[in-house]
């Protein structure tokens, strides 16, 4: 199986702060990559697919980046609504896996 | 407006069956796979399988392998869970979402989520 890590697993920060989270796979994934965003008692949310690509609705302060094994997804403002768990996601290979997270705080 | 509803989860005894159910509506339903995550409280998301667009497919993760049956009435709009010899350890939310197969490769919709605890 696949296994992706996130780093950091959580951060504290500001409205306005630029917020950058990386996750790594255990192999290649080509640009199978997606980001998720989850709100407490919430479903995910899908962000960005195929490591760049912004979903309908969502706002262009978020972006990602990234192939082989390591990408970013970057928050170049936080606005408030963003305090969340922010999740990637593999769809190079069954079983799809997740990361296991990312806390963002206010600080 | 797109959306999917699932419904059936509640407490169960372990090794206890228990079915759940996801209606999909605002979109195409037999055109797309379909797919479902759990959450274990306080845990990340754990894909658990996801079924072809005709159900000829059919896809789980290891740790349900030969307890948990997926299927899908495509008439209906319907997904289904089957989930037999419960455990501790499937104590979760559960979600149906849609995996977009041509350009996302990704969940794209989900159901808000049906809760299920296996417990005696």
């Amino acid at each position: 199986d696949i296994q992706m890590t996130q780093s950091p697993s959580s951060l504290s920060a500001s409205v306005g702060d630029r917020v950058t989270i990386t996750c790594r796979a255990s192999q290649t994934i080509s640009n199978y990559l997606n980001w998720y965003q989850q709100k407490p008692g919430k479903a995910p949310k899908l962000l960005i697919y195929v490591v760049s690509k912004l979903q309908s609705g969502v706002p262009s302060r978020f972006s990602g980046s990234g192939s082989g094994t390591d990408f970013t997804l970057t928050i170049s403002s936080l606005h408030p609504e963003d305090f969340a768990t922010y999740y990637c996601q593999q769809s190079y290979d069954k079983p799809f896996t997740f990361g296991p997270g990312t806390k963002v705080d206010i600080k | 407006e797109v959306q999917l509803v699932e419904s059936g989860g509640g407490l169960v005894q372990p090794g206890g069956s228990l079915g759940l159910s996801c209606v999909g509506s605002g979109f195409t339903f037999r055109s797309y796979w379909m797919s479902w995550v759990r959450q274990a409280p306080g845990k990340g998301l754990e894909w658990v399988a996801y079924i072809k667009e005709d159900g000829s497919e059919k896809y789980y993760v290891d740790s349900v392998k030969g307890r948990f049956t997926m299927s899908r009435d495509n008439a209906k709009n319907s997904l289904d869970l089957q989930m037999n010899s419960l455990r501790a350890e499937d104590t979760a939310v559960y979600y149906c979402a849609r995996y977009t197969s041509w350009g996302n490769d990704a969940f794209d919709i989900w159901g808000q989520g049906t809760m299920v605890t296996v417990s005696s």
